[in-house]
């Protein structure tokens, strides 16, 4: 079973400053199954990032998402206001089918 | 617009049966998994399981296997949660989900099981 470590826990910055978020598999994902959402306090999980780097439909491009086997990373270049939340990696594996999620990054205002 | 309606929040008693529904719509119903998701009050979020509306093809995740049960009616575009017995540990918001692009694209607004004596 794949487990997906994400960091750091919490992550205190200021609006307009760069907000880089780390998501490690034990070991190495399809990119094709790699994904972000973001989850605001009362709200469901809204998918940001798919296929590791491709923005889902009107997502900013201030939202990018990168890397490869072990290592992802969500990169906000300047945080709005509204992007203060908690942030969640995902991984499917096959055979059988299932999905792995972190346990989640919580970006908060400083 | 694509869409998944869940029916509303339960409070329910330990023991007791539930089923919840989440109601597709927009799309082609019968082509896309459709999975659910956990989330305990205060934590993260854990896949359950898996259905195919095309054919009631099922995956469960261990960790949910013989605890709850998937299903589908595929005339209703609904998909169906249920629990034979609930037990306390099984409050939680629960949502629905259509995957997509090797991703839950849809998400819908989810369902507050809350089980208490």
């Amino acid at each position: 079973e794949i487990v997906l470590t994400q960091s750091p826990g919490t992550l205190s910055l200021s609006p307009g400053e760069r907000a880089t978020l780390s998501c490690r598999a034990s070991q190495s994902v399809s990119s094709t199954y790699l994904a972000w959402y973001q989850q605001k306090p009362g709200q469901a999980p809204r998918l940001l990032i798919y296929g590791a780097s491709s923005r889902a439909t009107g997502i900013p491009d201030r939202f990018s998402g990168s890397g490869s086997g072990t290592d992802f990373t969500l990169t906000i270049s300047r945080l709005e206001p509204e992007d203060f939340a908690v942030y969640y990696c995902q991984q499917y594996g096959s055979s059988p089918r299932r999905w792995t999620f972190g346990q989640g990054t919580k970006v908060e205002i400083k | 617009e694509v869409q998944l309606v869940q029916s509303g929040a339960e409070v329910k008693k330990p023991g007791e049966s539930l089923k919840i529904s989440c109601k597709g719509s927009g799309y082609s119903f019968t082509t896309y998994w459709i999975d659910w998701v956990r989330q305990m009050p205060g934590k993260g979020l854990e896949w359950m399981g898996t259905i195919y509306p095309g054919d009631s093809d099922i995956t469960y995740s261990p960790s949910f296997q013989g605890q709850v049960t998937i299903s589908v009616d595929k005339a209703l575009t609904t998909a169906y949660l249920q629990w034979s017995s609930l037990k306390a540990s099984d409050t939680a918001m629960y949502y629905c989900v259509r995957e997509r692009l090797g991703a839950f694209d849809i998400w819908g607004q989810g369902t507050m099981v809350t089980v208490s004596s």
